[in-house]
């Protein structure tokens, strides 16, 4: 079963406006991630971020967590046309050595 | 930069015929993983590797095995494949104690099976 859930599935903007997707995930972890994949590509690391933090930032990306809803977000500032991809979150679990678990996805449509 | 290189962008292969998607990463680390993606599915583990000859099952591992006889090279193998393993296929590596780093991916291979 998946581990983690996005939401939306899809999302489309214009651009210049924020966008925003959620993860939620069922059971502790150790850090949680963000991917990005571009169409028909490998995905790409974004950020990372540990169960003991609760906000980080990198560049025009932040990302939260609270781990007391078990539910990430990731927010895109002044999105731009580039940012049209598909958006996964990625968990570590707690004691769950290196495994990494992906969740369904958001795709994210930026329109000039 | 880490490269983590698939041996084929597309394949074309028959059900029954026994497939090996090959994945070889550059920058020696530990942990090498094998998912599929899906539409509405996301990425599922099909397998990863924490170390050579080392392996563990991930969600969907039947239908499939691995082997990984070298640390830079994982490879999935679809022992009899079937229309059902029509999927892209992503190989990805990390460093060692992997708890808190990223993982790098490949280009993914996207298998048809006629």
């Amino acid at each position: 079963s998946q581990q983690g859930e996005e939401d939306p599935q899809a999302l489309s903007i214009q651009e210049g406006e924020n966008a925003t997707m959620n993860c939620s995930y069922k059971t502790s972890i150790n850090n949680l991630q963000w991917y990005r994949q571009n169409s028909g590509r490998g995905l790409v690391h974004l950020i990372l971020i540990r169960s003991n933090e609760r906000e980080k930032h990198s560049g025009r990306l932040r990302v939260t967590l609270d781990t007391s809803k078990k539910s990430s977000s990731l927010l895109i500032t002044a999105s731009r046309a580039a940012d049209t991809a598909s958006y996964f979150c990625a968990t570590v679990l707690t004691g769950g050595g290196n495994k990494l678990t992906f969740g369904t996805g958001t795709q994210l449509k930026v329109e000039l | 930069d880490v490269k983590v290189t698939q041996s084929s962008r597309y394949l074309v292969k028959r059900t029954g015929e026994k497939v090996f998607l090959e994945c070889v990463q550059d920058m020696d680390h530990e942990n090498m993983f094998w998912y599929r993606q899906d539409p509405g599915l996301g990425l599922r583990l099909i397998y990863f590797s924490y170390d050579v000859k080392m392996k563990e099952k991930g969600d969907i591992p039947e239908g499939y095995s691995v082997s990984r006889e070298k640390k830079e090279r994982f490879s999935l193998i679809l022992e009899s494949a079937s229309t059902n393993q029509t999927s892209m296929y992503l190989c990805a590596s990390s460093p060692p104690r992997a708890m808190g780093t990223e993982a790098f991916f490949g280009q993914g291979t996207r298998l048809t099976v006629v």
